[in-house]
């Protein structure tokens, strides 16, 4: 299956700063990647899907300006929490979708604790 | 409203022990269900599922979707400690997109 690096693994930062964090796709083109947001016992939340090459699709309730997402290659999408406030504190995750030879699945990065003071 | 649901929230069990986690799911234009293993960080693929009935099966782990009940069942026989984790079942709710909806995912426990 498809190798998913996301970087950082972990964060903190003062409020007011914007934090960038990017997903790789070591090998395998992503056309579609997700950004999902998880809070302490709680499910993967989607916050956004991510399209090489065009405008990234925001779910409902998810704030496009504060949650910048960009993804310029097959290979590559970073979300950036921007004037990052201790409400942002999360767990981000991103996955990447492989529809290859049938399947349908989604690969996880290892998530980016983000931590706000 | 598109949604998944899992339960129990939470099992606790002893090494041997068999369990049973349940997945619901209320989406439109249904088209798979996916069941994921979360020890950590990153969520662990298990089984897809598309077609009524038809089991699917890793080791001790197996799966089953029943569309006429709009469910899935995650079986483990024999369980052990490292069986530890949060495990997620999403199903995707709209066709001609690839989004999943998760589930609030069962936290389960195995002691030694």
């Amino acid at each position: 299956g498809a190798v998913v690096s996301q970087h950082p693994s972990r964060v903190i930062c003062k409020s007011g700063t914007s934090v960038k964090i990017e997903c790789r796709s070591l090998d395998f083109q992503a056309t579609t990647m997700f950004w999902y947001r998880q809070f302490p016992k709680q499910s993967l939340m989607l916050m956004a899907t991510s399209n090489e090459g065009s405008k990234a699709t925001y779910e409902q309730g998810v704030e496009k300006d504060k949650f910048l997402i960009n993804h310029a290659s097959l290979t590559l999408s970073t979300l950036t929490v921007t004037s990052a406030h201790p409400e942002d504190s999360s767990f981000y995750i991103c996955s990447v979708l492989d529809t290859s030879r049938g399947n349908e699945k989604l690969f996880f990065g290892s998530g980016t604790q983000l931590s706000v003071l | 409203e598109d949604k998944v649901v899992q339960s129990p929230l939470s099992l606790v069990v002893h090494e041997g022990d068999t369990v049973t986690l349940n997945c619901s799911y209320e989406v439109t234009n249904f088209r798979s269900l996916l069941w994921y293993k979360q020890e950590k960080k990153a969520p662990t693929f298990l089984f897809m599922l598309t077609s009524s009935g038809i089991e699917k099966k890793s080791g001790r782990l197996s799966s089953i979707l029943d569309k006429k009940e709009l469910s899935s069942i995650l079986n483990i026989t024999a369980t052990q400690t490292g069986d530890s984790a949060i495990y997620l079942c999403a199903s995707s709710p709209t066709s001609g997109t690839y989004k999943y909806i998760f589930g609030t995912g069962t936290r389960l426990k195995v002691l030694a």
